[in-house]
C-alpha cells in the first residue's frame, strides 16, 4: 500500500524558515495537499494541488513538489504556526495522510 | 457559509456497531464538485481517511476497513452517515467528516471539516 512519510518533528526559530517535507514513491506524479492541526482543533486546508494557497491563508505558507518529495514551506514563522501538519495525497481512489510532523517554534 | 457538524455516540462497546451523522450547510450533497468524507483520528495518531461519497452516489473506503464501513446520504436532509460494525477498543478516536472538494479524486483536497465527535468504545 501507498504510504507517505513525514519526520516526527520540526523545530524553526521565530521568522525564520521551516520545511516539512513528505515522502512517497512519485509523490511528484500526484497533487500533494498540506493540513495544520491545532490541539483540540480540527484540521485546516493550507496548501492544496502542490502548492496553491487557500482564501485566508498567509502567504509566508508556501508548497512544491518534485520527485518523490513535497515541501511545506513555512516563511518568518511566527509562534501561531506551531502545530501539528499532515501531508495528503491520493493512490488511486483511497486517501493517504502522512504520519505528522509536529512543528515547534522556539 | 460552509459548515459540518458530526453527531452520533459518545460511548459504544465492543462489537456493537457505530453510526455517526455528518450534517452539512452551505452546499447541496447533489453538487458533482463537492463531497462528504469521514476522516478520524486516534488520541495522539495520525488523521486516517474511512471513507468518501460523492454527488453521484459513487462510494470508496479504506481497504483496511472496508468490510465494516458503510457510507450513505440524505440529500434532501443534508445528511452523510457511516456506520462501522465490529466496534473494539482501538477504533477509539476522534472522527471528523470533511468536505472533499474537486470533480475527480486525484485532485481533490479537505476544504472544510466538522469540529469532531469523540468515540470511545469500552465496556
Amino acid at each position: 500500500s501507498y504510504e507517505l512519510t513525514q519526520p516526527p518533528s520540526v523545530s524553526v526559530s521565530p521568522g525564520q524558515t521551516g520545511t516539512i517535507t513528505c515522502s512517497g514513491d512519485r509523490l511528484g506524479d500526484k497533487y500533494t495537499s498540506w493540513y495544520q492541526q491545532k490541539p483540540g482543533q480540527s484540521p485546516i486546508l493550507v496548501i492544496y494541488q502542490d502548492n496553491k494557497r487557500p482564501s485566508g491563508i498567509p502567504e509566508r505558507f508556501s508548497g512544491s513538489s518534485s520527485g518523490n518529495t513535497a515541501t511545506l514551506t513555512i516563511s518568518g514563522t511566527q509562534a501561531m504556526d506551531e502545530a501539528d501538519y499532515y501531508c495528503q495525497a491520493w493512490d488511486g481512489r483511497n486517501v493517504i495522510f502522512g504520519g505528522g510532523t509536529k512543528v515547534t517554534v522556539l | 457559509q460552509v459548515t459540518l457538524k458530526e453527531s452520533g455516540p459518545v460511548l459504544v462497546k465492543p462489537t456493537e456497531t457505530l453510526t455517526l451523522t455528518c450534517t452539512v450547510s452551505g452546499f447541496s450533497l447533489s453538487n458533482p464538485r463537492m463531497n462528504v468524507a469521514w476522516i478520524r483520528q486516534p488520541p495522539g495518531k495520525a488523521l486516517e481517511w474511512l471513507a468518501h461519497l460523492s454527488s453521484n452516489d459513487d462510494k470508496s473506503y479504506s481497504p483496511s476497513l472496508r468490510t465494516r464501513l458503510t457510507i450513505s446520504k440524505d440529500t434532501s436532509r443534508s445528511q452523510v452517515v457511516l456506520t462501522m460494525t465490529h466496534m473494539d477498543p482501538v477504533d477509539t478516536a476522534t472522527y471528523f467528516c470533511a468536505r472533499m472538494l474537486g470533480s475527480v479524486a486525484s485532485i481533490s483536497y479537505f476544504d472544510f471539516w466538522g469540529q469532531g465527535t469523540q468515540v470511545t468504545v469500552s465496556s
